[in-house]
Formats: structure tokens, C-alpha cells, sequence
């Protein structure tokens, strides 16, 4: 499975996006790209994924670079509750799927 | 609420004892994952199911095994415990594990305790 690099933290202040980047540059062609979170101890929370184009959905938008060895999740307009630890996973699509979690992305959102 | 359910919430115990979680996959949902996350470790993934059978596995130690029932629920069995086995332990479940419906849904989890 290819390996993920985000930022270890990031802020931004409620009501402005969240642009979350992620470095996936050995991924392979049959690979997708996924986001979740976790919220202090919750189960982690699917939020969106893609294989090469842009994809949206009312949680958050996902882009893709053209050479799929990069994607940033974008959350419009963010608010306190979207503070939480951001995963971005590289997912190959076999008969096992199984989720390798990295450190994530620890994302506050200031009032 | 993602439709996952897990029993217990929590668990306190001693070391060397025997606990069993217990999942609930969503309507529908033939795959089942256990991941465990400790402080140390962040979120690990331990086994999955589908259908009934086994269809990987992760780093699951000897002491910890897993089914799943005809119902599709699942469980998680602990044995000998150890202190270092105090952690979340996360199930979740997906319609199928190939294709496109592989997007898995987490239940809320345990917190398990080893004193």
C-alpha cells in the first residue's frame, strides 16, 4: 500500500475552509485515495474518497493533482466541531481493504 | 450515528483474564475489521471478516482471536491479558470488500482497561 505524508497540525479559523493536504506520490493505478477523521476518542468518520477526479460531497470536496501524487480535502466553511485528527489513506482496491492509519493531521479550528 | 454498534462501552479488568467484545455490523454489511488503537501505536488494523470467513489478518497477537457469526455480528475475544492490551478497539463493517462498495463504517468502540 502506498505510503501517505500530511502535516502533523494545522488551524484555521471557524467559518473559513480547511485545506487539509496529503502526499501520496508512489501511488499505483488501482489505488483510491480516502479520508476519515476521528474526533478526540470517537470511531474514526468516513468522509470522502476518489480515484482521480474531483469528487464532493456535502461533508467536504476532495482534489485530485492530474498525476494522483497529491490530494487536498477541502472543508468550505469550517466550524468547531470539524476539530479533529484528519486521515488521508491510499487504499488498494483487492479482496482485502484493510485501513493503514498514519499520524494524520491534527486540524483546530479557532472561533 | 454509522450504524455499527459495540458492546461493551467499556471494560475494566485484570490482567490475565479473558474479555469478549462484540460488533454489530450495519444492515446489509457482510465485512467486519477489528482495529485496536493504544497510545502508542495510533490506529492499528487486527483482522477482518467477511461473510463468515476470514479474510486477512494484521497484527493480531496469539492471545487475540475473532468471528463472525451466521448473523454477521462479530466478536473479538482477549485472553491472557496484559496491561499494554488497554486500548480503544474499533469495529467496523462494509457492504463487500471488493469493488467499489469497500468504504468501511466505524462503530463508537470499547475502551478497554487492563489493571
Amino acid at each position: 500500500d502506498a505510503k501517505t505524508t500530511q502535516p502533523p497540525s494545522m488551524d484555521c479559523a471557524e467559518g473559513r475552509a480547511a485545506n487539509l493536504p496529503c502526499n501520496h506520490s508512489t501511488i499505483s493505478g488501482n489505488e483510491y485515495v480516502y479520508w476519515y477523521r476521528q474526533i478526540h476518542s470517537q470511531g474514526p468518520q468516513y468522509i470522502i474518497h476518489g480515484l482521480k477526479n474531483n469528487e464532493t460531497n456535502e461533508m467536504a470536496s476532495l482534489i485530485i493533482t492530474e498525476d494522483r501524487k497529491s490530494s487536498t480535502l477541502i472543508l468550505p466553511h469550517a466550524t468547531l466541531r470539524d476539530t479533529a485528527v484528519y486521515y488521508c489513506i491510499v487504499v488498494r482496491m483487492d479482496s482485502s481493504y484493510k485501513l493503514i492509519f498514519g499520524s494524520g493531521t491534527r486540524l483546530l479550528v479557532r472561533p | 450515528d454509522s450504524g455499527v454498534t459495540q458492546t461493551p462501552k467499556h471494560l475494566i479488568t485484570a490482567t490475565g483474564q479473558r474479555v469478549t467484545l462484540r460488533c454489530s455490523p450495519r444492515s446489509g454489511d457482510l465485512s467486519v475489521y477489528w482495529y485496536q488503537q493504544s497510545l502508542d501505536q495510533g490506529l492499528q488494523f487486527l483482522i477482518q471478516y467477511y461473510n463468515g470467513e476470514e479474510r486477512a489478518k494484521g497484527n493480531i497477537l496469539e492471545r487475540f482471536s475473532a468471528q463472525q457469526f451466521p448473523d454477521l455480528h462479530s466478536e473479538l475475544n482477549l485472553s491472557s491479558l496484559e496491561l499494554g492490551d488497554s486500548a480503544l478497539y474499533f469495529c467496523a463493517s462494509s457492504v463487500d470488500p471488493g469493488g467499489s462498495r469497500k468504504t468501511q463504517y466505524f462503530g463508537p468502540g470499547t475502551r478497554l482497561l487492563v489493571l
